[in-house]
């Protein structure tokens, strides 16, 4: 069963406006962990931003925020104030408790493009 | 400096040959994981590794094993089993708690 969903396979912004990456998510584990990365395209993976499913506040860094709603199972990226150097995919992933040990698993992600 | 180190970036593997992905990490890190990623897709989990001598399957284990003898070492081999071996590997690792995971730098694998 697919765990976390990213329905938008592309998305374009204009530069230095706001862009909502969508993620959705399902887990019946109480506790767990959600994780946005930027994968530019030489393939190295960004880590963005954490927010934990006890945390009480959606997690900010810089010009990226979770919009984080537990009880939809949503937890949207928001980039505020778009920058070129923000074209790149973006992927959504949840850390939970598997089998001998906690895995991580990642959506199909979404590819922002942003236009000058 | 601390990190994660794949090798080789690029690797060829002919029709029947096994091939073995290194993954090294000075991190001190107990968890180790292996993804792979075809062109425009996301990561999918093969083999993932709490503790030393212990490791489970991911969601696409099949044509792939894995050996954990050392914490710094997590090296998977891609047998002829995997009848389409042509990706991007991605290892990664992760601490304590919340912590994100940290990534190496991939190895592109190709058939010849």
């Amino acid at each position: 069963a697919q765990k976390i969903t990213q329905t938008q396979p592309g998305m374009f912004v204009q530069e230095k406006e706001a862009v909502t990456l969508d993620c959705t998510y399902d887990t019946s584990d109480p506790s767990y962990g959600l994780f946005w990365y930027k994968q530019p395209s030489s393939g190295e993976m960004i880590f963005l931003i954490y927010q934990g499913s006890y945390d009480q506040q959606n997690a900010t860094e810089g010009r990226y925020s979770l919009n984080f709603q537990k009880a939809r199972k949503s937890a949207n990226l928001v980039i505020s104030a778009s920058q070129l150097g923000d074209s790149a995919m973006y992927f959504c992933a949840m850390r939970e408790e598997g089998t001998g040990g906690f895995k991580t698993i990642f959506g199909a992600g979404t590819r922002l493009f942003v236009k000058a | 400096d601390g990190g994660i180190t794949q090798s080789p970036k690029y690797l060829f593997r002919k029709e029947g040959q096994n091939v073995t992905l290194s993954c090294e990490q000075n991190l001190n890190h107990d968890a180790m994981y292996w993804y792979r990623q075809d062109p425009g897709q996301g990561l999918r989990l093969i083999y993932y590794s709490q503790i030393v001598n212990d490791f489970q399957k991911g969601d696409i284990a099949e044509g792939y094993s894995v050996s954990r003898e050392k914490k710094e070492s997590f090296p998977l081999t891609v047998t002829s089993a995997q009848k389409n071996p042509t990706a991007f590997y991605l290892c990664a690792s992760v601490g304590q708690g919340n912590q994100p995971q940290h990534f190496g730098d991939g190895t592109r694998l190709s058939i010849l």
